[in-house]
């Protein structure tokens, strides 16, 4: 089954405590994404992949790092983690230019007290 | 910078009803527009792409129309059911890197 999969998919932690939620496709897709979800701000892009080794910042990138050594893995990384990060995490994938569109993963529920 | 508006934010009806949500959007050079659905704490689900030279595409009761000049989508569902309730995202793509742009959603509610 094509899917995005993400860990954890809660995630309870203080202030400053270096973590890391992974992010892994099996379609393929060169393009990777993550978004934050906000009550009345919606979904905002985090950073982004087109590639391997090739990552960029998208609207809101304080305070989070990304890489990609894989084509099939894209993990979010908050060295120190504040509690306006408290947020629904969303990773993403696609392959831009052909018609089927972003899959996203299920969610990581992140609380940062 | 494209922004995505969604109309209304909130509906309530009575199991069968047809209904429409709107979508609409401030800059008309997309490359496609997506429906998603959400349920409560859950991910996305996609429902329907438009790529930006149709006019619509049709999933079961799902009807999602663009008017990519006039900067409008709607999603049409038919014969509306309870399990149809959840939160219905429109979210526009420009092609390539540029991620999606979303709208804040429409938050449906069937009544049974």
């Amino acid at each position: 089954e094509a899917q995005v999969t993400q860990n954890p998919r809660y995630l309870i932690t203080v202030t400053g405590k270096k973590l890391t939620v992974t992010c892994s496709q099996n379609m393929n897709h060169e393009y990777m994404s993550w978004y934050r979800q906000d009550p009345g701000l919606g979904l905002r892009q985090i950073y982004y992949s087109m590639n391997v080794e090739v990552t960029d910042k998208g609207d809101v990138p304080e305070g989070y790092k990304v890489s990609r050594k894989e084509k099939r893995n894209f993990p979010l990384i908050l060295e120190s983690p504040s509690p306006n990060q408290t947020s629904l995490y969303f990773c993403a994938s696609s392959d831009p230019w052909t018609s089927y569109g972003y899959t996203f993963g299920s969610g990581t529920r992140l609380t940062v007290v | 910078k494209q922004e995505v508006t969604q109309i209304p934010a909130a509906l309530s009806v009575p199991e069968g009803e047809n209904l429409v949500l709107n979508c609409s959007f401030t800059d008309s050079a997309i490359y496609n527009l997506q429906w998603f659905r959400q349920d409560p704490g859950k991910g996305l689900t996609s429902l329907l792409l438009i790529q930006s030279s149709q006019r619509e595409q049709t999933s079961g009761r799902l009807n999602a129309s663009l008017d990519k000049s006039s900067g409008r989508s709607t999603l049409y569902i038919a014969a509306s059911q309870p399990g149809d309730s959840a939160t219905y995202l429109c979210a526009v793509h420009r092609g390539g890197a540029d991620g999606l742009t979303f709208g804040k959603g429409t938050h449906l509610i069937i009544q049974p």
